[in-house]
């Protein structure tokens, strides 16, 4: 069981290219998330997905899209990136539809910088 | 709008002694309050949650969080300190009235350290 699983760790971007960062979960979760990590910012909400089939914006979504494959797997695209998208990206996921009080259980993250 | 407030930095406690990670919330209904916390290069990991009940929450590694109403505050807990609890630290808050409870609100974190 290897929980949240994200690709790749690292990346590094010129201005102007676009990434898909991948992550997917072997919980059979309904929700999952994806959020950006900024120092002295905690973590703000990007996109989140309840179930399946489901995407909505989260706090920050500019710049970004986001696509639910599957129960299992939820992608974040840079279409053209920005230095101001240089963070730290974690996606989480959850196990119910509507489950305010679920856990949410984190990815490793991936580590972008954009130059 | 809901919000959370994480008043330190960092925190400083020597081995052994008992530690306080201070965490504020404003939300506009009732709170559902979470604790995770962040080892160096990894993601972040649940602690302790207040649903509804007791006030005093109890958690994993030998936290604990009391819920004060009154003073809108859910301050993590530690008798005796470890080294290996070392960490940064995020108070979370969901709100039901915000997109059903999806969206939750991250502290910008209190760096713990704990020296031997």
């Amino acid at each position: 069981n290897a929980g949240v699983t994200q690709t790749p760790k690292f990346q590094v971007l010129k201005t102007g290219q676009s990434m898909t960062l991948q992550c997917a979960q072997d919980m059979n979760h309904n929700s999952m998330y994806w959020y950006r990590q900024d120092p002295g910012m905690g973590l703000r909400l990007i996109y989140y997905s309840a179930s399946e089939g489901t995407t909505d914006k989260g706090e920050v979504p500019n710049g970004y899209n986001v696509s639910r494959l599957n129960k299992r797997e939820f992608s974040l695209r840079l279409e053209s990136a920005a230095p101001s998208q240089t963070s730290v990206y974690f996606c989480a996921s959850s196990e119910r539809r509507g489950g305010i009080t679920d856990t949410q259980y984190f990815g490793p993250g991936t580590r972008l910088t954009v130059l | 709008a809901q919000s959370v407030a994480q008043p330190e930095d960092q925190v400083n406690v020597a081995e052994g002694n008992p530690l306080t990670v201070k965490c504020t919330y404003s939300v506009s209904g009732n709170p559902y309050l979470f604790w995770y916390v962040q080892y160096p290069n990894r993601g972040l990991q649940f602690l302790l949650k207040y649903i509804t009940g007791d006030n005093l929450v109890k958690g994993s590694y030998g936290f604990e969080a009391e819920f004060n109403k009154s003073q809108t505050s859910f301050h993590l807990k530690k008798p005796s300190a470890l080294v290996s609890d070392s960490a940064l630290y995020f108070c979370a808050v969901r709100d039901i009235k915000d997109t059903g409870g999806f969206k939750t609100i991250f502290g910008a974190g209190t760096r713990l350290f704990v020296k031997a």
